[in-house]
């Protein structure tokens, strides 16, 4: 059990328009879900934490319009990256927890994303 | 607030060898210790952790061992195969809140055959 899937697993897109990756918790009910960023050979940065039916809590530095965060469901939630620039271009991972005093993260496989 | 640190940042053995990754953490409050596996061009998988009220933990090849007086943590990986070559990242968390995770920077490591 708990499963954590992504898609796409790779997407490119040309700078100025939005992409949105998803991210879904196949076998468990996700209280919480994380977003991550990761650059070559770096480690993950956290960028925003979500619970099911309220919003996002962004990290510092991290633009919240810039990187729409949706938790609408206990199984599902979205990052959508608007008006895309090539800085952009990085490996954005997910994780899930089962509840909300849980310490055990399960994380997706990531998605590659590539603005050119 | 919490910061871990992570050492080596690369780690190359033969086949068969051991293998050692070392972390030490700053808070003493942390109480929670992941470690995981992340192979290229995929998300992390927890392959094992250990909790403050346990010293030592061990599943087949791997074990994890905390010395909480010291604040430090490590991996052990006995008798490595070319598929343990991976990055691995420890981590470190304080309860409460969303019990989020302080990472370490990553250890490459690289096992020849």
């Amino acid at each position: 059990g708990a499963v954590v899937s992504q898609h796409p697993s790779r997407v490119i897109c040309k700078s100025g328009t939005s992409v949105k990756i998803e991210c879904r918790s196949l076998d468990f009910q996700a209280t919480t879900m994380f977003w991550y960023r990761q650059f070559p050979k770096q480690s993950l940065m956290l960028m925003a934490t979500s619970n099911e039916g309220s919003k996002a809590t962004y990290e510092q530095g991290v633009e919240k319009d810039k990187f729409l965060i949706n938790h609408a469901s206990l199984t599902l939630s979205t990052l959508t990256v608007t008006s895309a620039h090539p800085e952009d271009s990085s490996f954005y991972i997910c994780s899930a927890s089962r509840d909300r005093g849980s310490y055990e993260q399960y994380f997706g496989p990531g998605t590659r994303l590539t603005v050119t | 607030g919490e910061n871990v640190e992570q050492h080596p940042s690369t780690l190359s053995v033969q086949e068969g060898d051991s293998a050692v990754i070392k972390c030490t953490y700053s808070d003493s409050a942390s109480n929670y210790f992941p470690w995981y596996k992340q192979e290229l061009g995929k998300g992390p998988q927890l392959i094992i952790d250990i909790r403050s009220n346990v010293g030592e933990k061990k599943d087949q090849r791997i074990a994890v061992t905390l010395n909480k007086t010291a604040k430090h943590f490590s991996l052990h990986i006995t008798e490595t195969q070319p598929e343990d070559s991976a990055v691995y990242f420890c981590a470190a968390s304080v309860p409460g809140g969303s019990y989020i995770p302080t990472f370490g920077r990553g250890t490459s490591l690289i096992v020849h055959p």
